[in-house]
């Protein structure tokens, strides 16, 4: 069965300062990745999904992730970070082709002015 | 174009009822999702619906969960004598495949809080 680890619960980072967030999934197969941000009182909306060729993806936002298969991860990263980016985010990973995701417990990100 | 809706926003209950949860999913979504999620956790799935196929049941927790789905339409979550460990957000999602897999688009919740 598909896991997912994002070992940081918490992070905080000043306004404008870089940003990575930490994704490790175990999968059997060619994983389909997934990031989501989620605000307070809010759903999740994604931010960007990998499920084949550049490893290198862009989402909205100004966000982008790398995957890695070597390493088994799937890291979020922006290069500065702006205070409405305060939310928490969740990294997923798909069987079947993106169904059934399982989620990791979500890092929350606060932003220091 | 309308997303993901959900209703009620939020639900009180009392311990032994039964409540409904709705899901209205993105207009030609032929998959729809529904996941649990508990205070500082992730997401755990809980039941998925593909057109006419038979849903996959496999993350219910009790057989006091339950959804049904009508078509491609509108679902409904049921949970019966309701516990408070049934205290969580539920969340529905729902998805067109395309080319490459599917990308699950989420409405905001029903926050359900058993007392």
């Amino acid at each position: 069965a598909q896991s997912v680890t994002q070992p940081d619960i918490h992070i905080t980072v000043s306004e404008g300062a870089s940003l990575e967030l930490r994704c490790n999934y175990s999968y059997g197969a060619t994983p389909y990745l997934f990031w989501y941000v989620q605000s307070p009182g809010q759903g999740l909306q994604l931010l960007l999904k990998y499920f084949s060729g550049d490893t290198l993806v862009q989402g909205i936002k100004g966000f982008e992730a790398e995957f890695k298969r070597s390493q088994s991860s799937f890291n979020l990263r922006k290069p500065s970070v702006h205070w409405s980016d305060a939310a928490e985010y969740f990294c997923a990973v798909g069987a079947g082709g993106g169904n059934k995701l399982t989620f990791g417990t979500g890092t929350q990100l606060k932003v220091e002015l | 174009g309308a997303g993901v809706s959900q209703s009620p926003s939020n639900k009180v209950t009392e311990k032994g009822k039964d409540v409904e949860l709705r899901c209205d999913p993105i207009s030609g979504h032929t998959a729809l999702y529904w996941y649990r999620q508990r205070l500082g956790q992730g997401l755990e799935f809980l039941i998925y619906f593909q057109g006419n196929s038979a849903p996959d049941k496999s993350g219910l927790p009790s057989d006091r969960f339950s959804a049904e789905r009508t078509g491609e339409s509108v679902s409904t979550l049921t949970i019966q004598r309701t516990q408070q460990e049934d205290s969580a957000v539920y969340l529905c999602a729902s998805s067109l495949t395309d080319r490459e897999g599917y990308t699950q688009y989420f409405g905001p919740g029903t926050r359900l809080t058993v007392l």
